[in-house]
């Protein structure tokens, strides 16, 4: 039961051209999301985050949407870069969920973003 | 800051043997440990989580006798597979937080079982 869902496997952009990758859950008790960077070989590194209260966070050129009636929430990066080149996950929680569930993340499958120069 | 080191980020074992990993929040105190796992070209697969001073919570599907997770302090956890199997090699991975959703992952340990 895949909870967190990024149905693109690929994307491929042009350098200086805007990216945007996408995410669909289907647990409506989600209520924070966030968006890591992965290179291969190594741990990913958070980049953005956001709250269901709000449908817009921006971070330079990182812009997370978030659309709650649709389910769905989108990673803008404006411009790309060739050092964007990664696999992207989007993860979600519900933080209302105590117990042993406090933290916990669910992540999508990812989607491997190519900046070509 | 939020600096996660893993060790070691590759081991080599022989059918039947254990390994520990370590897992270290260098520069905060974690007071949630959590351990992935991830097949290629798949997500992450949230395996336990493990708050320092008590016992790891698993997720379904996981052996707890077979994946021994111990958080002794707020800055250590490790992850010992114990007689690890081909089966088991994958790319082991943690993460820390200091108690919000913002979790800081390792760099991931590739572990292979001959």
């Amino acid at each position: 039961d895949q909870q967190v869902k990024q149905n693109s496997p690929s994307l491929s952009v042009q350098e200086g051209r805007i990216s945007i990758l996408n995410c669909d859950y289907t647990n409506s008790m989600f209520d924070y999301f966030l968006w890591y960077k992965k290179y291969p070989a190594e741990g990913p590194t958070f980049l953005i985050s956001i709250s269901s209260i709000k449908d817009k966070n921006e971070d330079g050129r990182f812009t997370v949407f978030l659309n709650k009636s649709a389910k769905h929430l989108s990673l803008h990066i404006v411009p790309s870069q060739p050092g964007d080149s990664a696999v992207y996950f989007c993860a979600a929680a519900d933080t209302n969920a105590g117990g042993t569930s406090y933290g916990k993340l669910t992540f999508g499958q990812g989607t491997i973003l190519t900046v070509h120069p | 800051g939020a600096v996660v080191s893993q060790h070691p980020s590759r081991v080599i074992c022989k059918s039947g043997t254990s390994v520990k990993i370590e897992c270290r929040s260098l520069d905060f105190q974690a007071t949630t440990m959590f351990w992935y796992r991830q097949f290629p070209k798949q997500s992450l697969m949230l395996m336990a989580t493990s708050n320092e001073g008590s016992k790891a919570t698993y997720e379904q599907g996981v052996e707890k006798d077979k994946f021994l997770i111990n958080h002794a302090s707020l800055t250590l956890s490790t992850l010992t597979v114990t007689s690890a199997h081909p089966e088991d090699s994958s790319f082991y991975i943690c993460s820390a937080s200091e108690g919000t959703y913002e979790q800081y992952f390792g760099p991931g340990t590739r572990l292979t079982v001959t």
